[in-house]
């Protein structure tokens, strides 16, 4: 049983554009959701987070939405750049647990 | 600047043989944790630690074990490798209750042949 799902294998976005990558998740323990990026030979790096008690933190170009009672995230870049172009992993951990669960990954690509 | 360090970034074994994968963080995080990425898997967690001397199984621990002596090195060992063992392997540590996300490393990229 998967418990973060990210539907979406892949997406492509025109430079400059928004660019919206989805996630959701089943178990209602989960009060910390976190977003990662990952390019190719690298390992993921941490990119934002939000905590159950928010249902928005912006950084910059990027800006994570939650939604509780339909236990969806949202990641929006605006605007995208070709240098967004990675794979961007979901995540998200129950109160204290430290431990995250990761759903499988959307790769997006910005074309110039 | 802070990171974890992978020993290796590629490694080819032979099936049976016994495989150690090291990783060294240099935070003082409280947690660390061994993944591994395999296309359309995601990251699937293999064995996490809490704290020096304490492991805990995570979602695919068959095939595999940890060892954390020390608080900055957690090791990955494959008993016996087998040829669905070929992937790559993640290691991350975090702070107690993993605010601030994880601090991954860069990945050992292992075949067994």
């Amino acid at each position: 049983d998967q418990q973060v799902k990210q539907n979406s294998p892949s997406l492509s976005v025109q430079e400059g554009r928004i660019s919206i990558l989805n996630c959701d998740y089943t178990n209602s323990m989960f009060d910390y959701f976190l977003w990662y990026k990952k390019y190719p030979a690298e390992g993921p790096t941490f990119l934002i987070s939000i905590s159950s008690i928010k249902d928005k933190n912006e950084d910059g170009r990027f800006t994570v939405f939650l939604n509780k009672s339909a236990k969806h995230l949202s990641l929006h870049i605006v605007p995208s750049q070709p240098g967004d172009s990675a794979v961007y992993f979901c995540a998200a951990s129950e109160p204290n647990a430290g431990k995250s669960t990761f759903g499988d990954g959307t790769t997006l690509t910005v074309k110039p | 600047d802070v990171k974890v360090t992978q020993s290796s970034r590629y490694l080819v074994k032979r099936t049976g043989e016994k495989v150690f994968l090291e990783c060294v963080q240099d935070m003082d995080h409280e947690n660390m944790f061994w993944y591994r990425q395999d296309p359309g898997l995601g990251l699937r967690l293999i064995y996490f630690s809490y704290d020096v001397k304490m492991k805990e199984k995570g979602d695919i621990p068959e095939g595999y074990s940890v060892s954390r002596e020390k608080k900055e090195r957690f090791s990955l060992i494959l008993e016996s490798a087998s040829t669905n063992q070929t992937s790559m392997y993640l290691c991350a540590s975090s702070r107690w209750g993993g605010f601030g996300g994880y601090t991954f490393g860069s990945g050992t990229r292992l075949t067994v042949v």
